[in-house]
């Protein structure tokens, strides 16, 4: 099993760009989310979802769209990249509540 | 608004000492609570997990304490070693809004041969 798979794996922008980064699990989970991680702020909630079609914001939303049409993907959208958006980005997937979250391996991207 | 807080941000032990990191909470409808270890490069992985009508879970050398009254919980490391060295997540969610997982800041741990 692949598990969650995140591309890609690094990225450069230049501030004003727009970029998807996507994200599949083959675990057929119904619970998807992203999360950005920096230093000393842990990892905090962007986006999730609770199924195909259904998807709600988190703590940080603003700058970001998802949407969620099949149940394996996920992708992430930045409408128009800030420096303030460089972070190390996880998504991450689950088959609800109480069962562990299985996280990709992180997409790190830089916003100049 | 952070709403689960971790402290301490980093921590050096000495390998066979014992790690403790805390985390508190505010709203009181959390009612899962994992902790996740991270190793560099890689995306964190569930460690342990409690839920609040449990005061205390044992896994191996790894403990998580729970104090329902002052609405914070533990994660403790017995024995630790340098292996152990990652960084440490608790976290929080509810029942009534299962897609929301809220992490805290992290503890960088250091284990020192």
């Amino acid at each position: 099993n692949a598990g969650v798979t995140q591309t890609p794996k690094f990225q450069v922008l230049k501030t004003g760009q727009s970029m998807t980064l996507q994200c599949a699990q083959d675990m057929n989970h119904e619970y998807m989310s992203w999360y950005r991680q920096d230093p000393g702020m842990g990892l905090r909630l962007i986006h999730y979802s609770v199924g195909a079609g259904i998807t709600d914001q988190g703590e940080v939303p603003n700058g970001y769209n998802v949407s969620r049409s099949t149940t394996e993907d996920f992708p992430l959208r930045l409408l128009s990249a800030a420096p303030s958006q460089t972070s190390v980005y996880f998504c991450a997937s689950s088959r609800g509540y109480n069962s562990p979250l299985h996280f990709g391996n992180g997409t790190r991207l830089t916003v100049t | 608004q952070q709403q689960v807080k971790q402290s301490p941000q980093s921590l050096i032990v000495q390998k066979g000492g014992i790690s403790i990191i805390n985390c508190a909470y505010e709203n009181t409808a959390f009612d899962y609570f994992p902790w996740y270890q991270q190793f560099p490069g890689k995306g964190p992985a569930l460690l342990i997990a409690i839920r609040p009508d449990v005061s205390e879970k044992k896994e191996g050398r790894f403990t998580i304490s729970f104090n329902k009254s002052a609405k914070q919980f533990s994660l403790h490391i017995m024995d630790s070693q340098p292996g152990d060295s990652a960084t440490y997540f608790c976290a929080a969610s509810m029942s009534s809004n299962t897609g929301k997982l809220i992490f805290g800041q992290g503890t960088t741990l250091q284990v020192k041969p």
